[in-house]
């Protein structure tokens, strides 16, 4: 079946270092990728979706294109800032409703 | 607007027990959904609506049970709770099933 793989956290950058979280999935069809944001004791916020092959999603200074080739949507974002410091989730739609999240990437961004 | 809302925030109950946690939306959505959230794992669906008297089960619907009688509201019922079904509970609409869903702040749930 469908599946989402993230890298593990906790991530720890400095503020403005480059950040890369890798999410990887597995899908019978087509899918629609997007990333979500848990910031701390929020539920879950829309941070950026791409719902074809070499779409590139892009929201608040992070990016993430569709890769088909490598089966990939890594979220990256070039000078992260402590507000960035939250729980990202990768998540895949193939057909109907339903998503289908990775474990999450928690991202711990010091001064 | 006040989006997608969810009561209680906080919950403690025996095992046995009995509870309904609420979910609300006033974005007019068709679609609505119920989520958990357990650590390592990433969220889960429980079941979900596509809407008022519709329902279907998603990944791990045993234990729980959801009606919809109104486009607004989408409870989620534990009939006899467990540990096992201490977690984060999360509520969702969207506006068709293509497009963005919307979570609520979450319940957090723990039986003892």
């Amino acid at each position: 079946g469908d599946s989402v793989t993230q890298m593990e956290g906790p991530v720890t950058l400095s503020e403005e270092a480059f950040l890369t979280i890798n999410c990887t999935y597995t899908a019978t069809g087509y899918p629609s990728l997007f990333w979500y944001v848990q910031y701390p004791g929020e539920g879950l916020q829309l941070l950026l979706k791409a719902t074809k092959a070499d779409d590139k999603g892009s929201n608040k200074g992070f990016e993430a294109t569709y890769r088909k080739e490598t089966t990939s949507f890594h979220l990256e974002k070039g000078s992260v800032q402590v507000s960035d410091s939250a729980v990202y989730f990768c998540a895949l739609r193939d057909s109907g409703y339903a998503l289908n999240f990775g474990k999450g990437t928690s991202l711990l961004v010091t001064p | 607007n006040a989006g997608v809302t969810q009561t209680p925030k906080f919950q403690v109950l025996k095992t046995g027990q009995s509870m309904t946690l609420q979910c609300a939306q006033d974005m007019n959505h068709e679609y609505m959904s119920w989520y958990r959230q357990d650590p390592g794992m990433g969220l889960r669906l429980i079941h979900y609506s596509v809407g008022a008297g519709i329902t279907d089960q998603g990944e791990v619907p045993n234990g729980y049970n959801v009606s919809r009688s109104t486009t607004e509201d989408f409870p989620l019922r534990l009939l006899s709770a467990a540990p096992s079904q201490t977690s984060v509970y999360f509520c969702a609409s969207s506006y068709g099933g293509n497009n963005e869903q919307f979570f609520g702040p979450g319940t957090r749930l723990t039986v003892l």
